[in-house]
């Protein structure tokens, strides 16, 4: 059972475009949510993360959204440039669960110049 | 400061046959990962670990075991290996919230 999905499976984005890419989970117990990046060849690394009681995260270029309600969360990546081109994936964990994450399926975002 | 790191990068198996993956990790962390990477489902959970000398199951656990003797090293087994196996594996580290990947072993079960 999938308990996080992730939309859409690939993207490709003009240079200066936004980049937008969307998760939806089940377990309303989740209580952290961090986009993972990762580069070809690498081990993926932390981008952003929220906690449930804000709506929204922004970190330069990177803005998380938040909607409980509706269960889901978003990554936009404004002015995409060509070093953005990689793979990104959502996550989510619960609380005093061993710090575990439960990770989307990813999405593979090209940025052309 | 090494991070998080993995051995081997590659390594290439015949069908039953057995090996160890080894993770090590500098930062003191108490909290350690194995996940499986797959085209189009992510990353996997496949065991971890809350502390020295203890283990558990993840989402994936059948076909692997793990061992983490000392705080600094996180073991992944394969006892007979299986086509099935087949995938990039990844250690993880952490201190509380901000997992730390290390650079992935490419395994592949011939």
């Amino acid at each position: 059972q999938q308990q996080v999905k992730q939309s859409p499976q690939s993207l490709i984005v003009q240079k200066g475009g936004i980049s937008i890419i969307n998760c939806a989970y089940e377990n309303t117990a989740f209580d952290y949510f961090p986009w993972y990046q990762q580069f070809p060849g690498k081990g993926p690394a932390l981008l952003i993360a929220i906690r449930p009681d804000v709506s929204e995260k922004k970190e330069g270029r990177f803005t998380i959204s938040f909607n409980k309600s509706a269960k889901q969360f978003s990554l936009h990546i404004m002015d995409s440039q060509p070093g953005d081109s990689a793979t990104y994936f959502c996550a989510t964990s619960e609380a005093n669960q061993g710090g575990k994450l439960i990770f989307g399926q990813g999405t593979e975002l090209s940025v052309k110049p | 400061n090494a991070g998080v790191t993995q051995t081997p990068k590659f390594r290439v198996l015949k069908t039953g046959q057995s090996m160890t993956l080894l993770c090590a990790q500098d930062m003191n962390h108490e909290y350690m990962y194995w996940y499986r990477q797959d085209p189009g489902m992510g990353l996997r959970l496949i065991h971890y670990s809350v502390g020295e000398g203890t283990t558990a199951k993840g989402e994936v656990p059948d076909g692997y075991n793990v061992s983490r003797l000392k705080k600094q090293n996180f073991l992944l087994g394969l006892e007979s290996a299986a086509p099935s196996q087949t995938s990039v594996y990844f250690c993880a580290s952490t201190q509380g919230i901000e997992q730390y990947f290390g650079p992935g072993t490419r395994l592949t079960v011939t």
